[in-house]
């Protein structure tokens, strides 16, 4: 059985729906924001980043959507498919090359 | 490939009973980082060093030391463990100036799950 993630936040979706995931962060002082797609079993893996000098950035399938003002941080997934189920995390960047990360939340994609 | 690697996949201990955690990227990146992960509570970090000869506390250190044996290396030890480090360990590395380009960022190892009994 899986260790990780037994408590966290579940958003279910239909396959073919887009997701959204919602992240809110500590310090208004953070310049760099990432977000992480962890499946069982492995490390964290890199989807998309934003500097805080924008409030939206776009990928392959991926938007990134960052609201300063109440230190908000989304992540829309279009069309999910069946991999897109696993935790995402956000993280954010603060002194130095250090990252903190959100809790986590898992996305389960019916199909 | 490259990538950051992680010796041992699985491991169970006894209380009281010690071991270090390996952990070696070829990236040639100079920051590592050691964080825990434990069911609802994301990722903390223990110790990190931000180049070859340093090393600095994060925010769960007690119970762990580190060694930056060169810069491909970066190991965590147990002195003596206890239930409460029973958790899933990951090794992580960056390149130094990350987050000024898009794409950078952390690369995982796939992680130590570590059982304390």
């Amino acid at each position: 059985g899986e260790s990780v993630g037994l408590h966290l936040p579940t958003l279910s979706v239909q396959e073919g729906d887009n997701s959204i995931i919602n992240c809110a962060y500590s310090n208004s002082a953070s310049d760099y924001f990432i977000w992480y797609k962890q499946e069982s079993g492995k490390g964290p893996q890199f989807i998309i980043d934003i500097r805080s000098n924008m409030d939206k950035r776009q990928g392959q399938r991926v938007t990134v959507l960052l609201n300063k003002t109440v230190k908000h941080l989304s992540l829309q997934i279009a069309a999910t498919q069946p991999g897109d189920s696993a935790v995402y995390f956000c993280a954010e960047k603060l002194a130095g090359n250090k990252l903190t990360f959100g809790g986590g939340t898992r996305v389960l994609v019916k199909p | 490939n490259a990538g950051v690697t992680q010796t041992p996949k699985f491991q169970v201990l006894k209380t009281g009973q010690s071991m270090t955690l390996q952990c070696a990227q070829d990236m040639n990146h100079n920051s590592m980082y050691w964080y825990r992960q434990d069911p609802g509570m994301g990722l903390r970090l223990i110790y990190y060093s931000a180049s070859e000869g340093t090393t600095d506390k994060g925010e769960v250190p007690n119970g762990y030391n580190v060694s930056r044996l060169n810069k491909r290396e970066f190991s965590l030890r147990l002195e003596s463990a206890a239930p409460s480090q029973t958790s899933v360990y990951f090794c992580a590395s960056s390149e130094e100036g990350w987050g000024l380009l898009s794409g950078y960022g952390y690369t995982f190892g796939s992680g130590t799950r570590l059982t304390v009994v």
